[in-house]
C-alpha cells in the first residue's frame, strides 16, 4: 500500500523558515517523481515544486522560487521541502504527491501557518 | 506560463442531472488534462488523466472530454455522495497549474 506521510508543519513567524518532510513506503521511491502542493485555508490547490527521480531535475513555481528547495533523499525515501523567508500567504495545508504530471497518491498534508 | 480557467465557479443541482464543467488553458496542452474531486477535509481524489481516461475505481458516471484548449468534466447522474469541489490540472510541461474549482452542491 502506497503511504506518503508529511510531517514538520506549524507556526512559524513572517521570514522564518520551515523544513517539511514526506515519507513515502509501499512503492519504488528511487523511480518516482515527487511533488509538493499547497492548498490555502478554504482555497484551491497550488502546484509548489517538483523533484526528478535522481535529484537532478527541480521545478518551481514562481512564488517560491529562490525561498523555497525541494529535495530528496532516496536511501532514506524521504521527500523535503525547505522553506525559506516565510510570508503570510505560504500558510497553507502542504501535501506530497507521488509522480509528475498527474497524482494518483497523496499524503494527507501538513499546515504550516505563517503569522506574528 | 499557461493558466486554466474554470467555469462555473460553483453549481447546484439535483439528484440525477446531469452536470457539466468546463476548464480552458490559455495555450494548447494537447490532452495533458486531469480532473480531480476533492471532499471537505479530504485530500484530492484523481478521476481523469489524459482528459479523457478513467482513473480504476472512479464510477463510470464520470467522464472527460477535450484537447488542446477546451476541457469537459461531465457528471452524467449527479449522485448525493458527488458533492464536492473539482479541479482541472495541466500536466504538459512545469509549472503545472490548477484550475480555479468548482464547488458542487445538490439542490
Amino acid at each position: 500500500e502506497v503511504q506518503l506521510v508529511e510531517s514538520g508543519g506549524g507556526l512559524v513567524q513572517p521570514g522564518g523558515s520551515l523544513r517539511l518532510s514526506c515519507a513515502a513506503s509501499g512503492f519504488t521511491f528511487t523511480s518516482s517523481w515527487m511533488t509538493w502542493v499547497r492548498q490555502a485555508p478554504g482555497k484551491g490547490l497550488e502546484w509548489v515544486a517538483n523533484i526528478k527521480q535522481d535529484g537532478n531535475e527541480k521545478y518551481y513555481v514562481d512564488s517560491v522560487k529562490g525561498r523555497f528547495t525541494i529535495s530528496r533523499d532516496n536511501a532514506k525515501n524521504s521527500l523535503y521541502l525547505q522553506m525559506n523567508s516565510l510570508r503570510a500567504e505560504d500558510t497553507a495545508v502542504y501535501f506530497c504527491a507521488r509522480g509528475n504530471g498527474f497524482n494518483i497518491y497523496w499524503g494527507q498534508g501538513t499546515l504550516v501557518t505563517v503569522s506574528s | 506560463d499557461i493558466q486554466m480557467t474554470q467555469s462555473p465557479s460553483s453549481l447546484s443541482a439535483s439528484v440525477g442531472d446531469r452536470v457539466t464543467i468546463t476548464c480552458r488553458a490559455s495555450q494548447g496542452i494537447s490532452n495533458y488534462l486531469a480532473w480531480y474531486q476533492q471532499k471537505p477535509g479530504k485530500v484530492p481524489k484523481l478521476l481523469i488523466y489524459a482528459a479523457s481516461t478513467l482513473q480504476s475505481g472512479v464510477p463510470s458516471r464520470f467522464s472527460g472530454s477535450g484537447s488542446g484548449t477546451d476541457f469537459t468534466l461531465t457528471i452524467s447522474s449527479l449522485q448525493p455522495e458527488d458533492v464536492a469541489t473539482y479541479y482541472c490540472q495541466k500536466y504538459n510541461s512545469a509549472p503545472v497549474t490548477f484550475g480555479g474549482g468548482t464547488k458542487v452542491e445538490i439542490k
